[in-house]
Formats: C-alpha cells, structure tokens, sequence
C-alpha cells in the first residue's frame, strides 16, 4: 500500500493561479520529498523538508509540513503552462514510497 | 554528465521469457532503486539497495530479482514474465537513503 497519498488527484486550473496539492503519511518521517514527473518521463526531485522544519521556499514552490497531522502541502504560484504534470510526494528511509500523485493541468 | 541510464527504453516479451532490464549511474551514489509505475497506482518499490553486495525487497518484489555486483550497476532480472508485469519501470539512485532520487526515463515493457 501506498504510504503518501497525494490529494486532489487531478487538478486544472488558469495559467497565473496557485496550485495546492496536498499530502498525508502514515508513519514518521525523517524528511518529505516532492517530485514532478513530465509525461513520459522520469521523476525530477523538487524540494525536501525535513522533520523539523515548517515551511521551505524555492523559487515559486512552497512546501509545508504538519508532523501532527502528519500532511504537507506544496504551493505553485503563478503557475504557468510548463508547471503542467503530475506531483508525487514521497518519505520513506531505505524503501522510499511514493504516492499516486496529483495530475495538474495549466491553461494557457 | 548521464546521470540514470536505463536501457531498453522499449520492449515487448513473450509470456514466459526472461529478460533483464539495466540501470547504471555515474554519480558514485549508494542507493539505488527499482520503482513500477501503473496507471492510478503511482510508483511502486520492487527492490533497492544500500551499496555494492546488498539487496532487500520493496513493496512488490514477486517475479523479480535483483543484484548489486558494482556501485554504477543495479540490474533487474524478470525470471519468467507475466502479462501482471506489464508496466513502466523506473530506476533511480541516491547518495544515501533519504536523499532526493535522480530517476532514469523509464523503461516501457509490454508482456503478451
């Protein structure tokens, strides 16, 4: 079983929108990891969060993490029709697991 | 600078063949690992390993075998395949365990 679940599973929004995805696990982590698949590509790592940390920014990205609520979000602002693909959230130590991921779609 | 190499990007078996699918890396990491990708079902951990002679079994390790002979090398071995194998398969490496993935492109296998 999957052990991050990734929610919505498919989101569309207009291009210059944010896109919220969000994330929850089951067990505890060391860190979280958000990646972006292209289609018919491999998964491109994103941003790490570690435990104790609340908040990371990188560029237009901005990840959260609850450890309580065991659940993190990523944030894409101003988003653009590149930002197209699907997102996984991943945690794990030796065996890494991933979730099924959110298929955002940008509209020109 | 390669990165993950997966090699074939295509191929397509007969049921009952075995075919071995490769993976190498270039950036001297430790971890490597082998993910499934199914349509709805994310990526699923069949094998990984920690460095050269060690190998454990993921989520969905039936049907495959595995071996770490070298640090650039992590092939992945399908003894007798099965239309349930039919899949996009993913190898990807890290520095150490818990650190971010480099994944190749895939490998895309077709099993009639």
């Amino acid at each position: 079983s999957q052990q991050g679940e990734e929610d919505p599973q498919a989101l569309s929004i207009q291009e210059g929108e944010n896109a919220t995805m969000n994330c929850s696990y089951k067990t505890s982590i060391n860190n979280l990891q958000w990646y972006r698949q292209n289609s018919g590509r491999g998964l491109v790592h994103l941003i790490l969060i570690r435990s104790n940390e609340r908040e990371k920014h990188s560029g237009r990205l901005r990840v959260t993490l609850d450890t309580s609520k065991k659940s993190s979000s990523l944030l894409i602002t101003a988003s653009r029709a590149a930002d197209t693909a699907s997102y996984f959230c991943a945690h794990g130590g030796n065996d890494m697991r991933f979730g099924a991921g959110t298929r955002l779609t940008v509209k020109p | 600078n390669a990165g993950v190499t997966q090699t074939p990007k295509f191929q397509v078996l007969k049921t009952g063949q075995s075919m071995t699918l490769q993976c190498a890396q270039d950036m001297n990491h430790e971890y490597m690992s082998w993910y499934r990708q199914d349509p709805g079902m994310g990526l699923r951990l069949i094998h990984y390993s920690v460095g050269a002679g060690i190998t454990d079994q993921g989520e969905v390790p039936n049907g495959y075998n595995v071996s770490r002979s070298t640090t650039e090398d992590f092939p992945l071995r399908l003894l007798s395949a099965a239309p349930s194998q039919t899949s996009v398969y993913f190898c990807a490496s890290a520095g150490q365990k818990n650190q971010p993935q480099h994944f190749g492109d895939g490998t895309r296998l077709s099993i009639l």
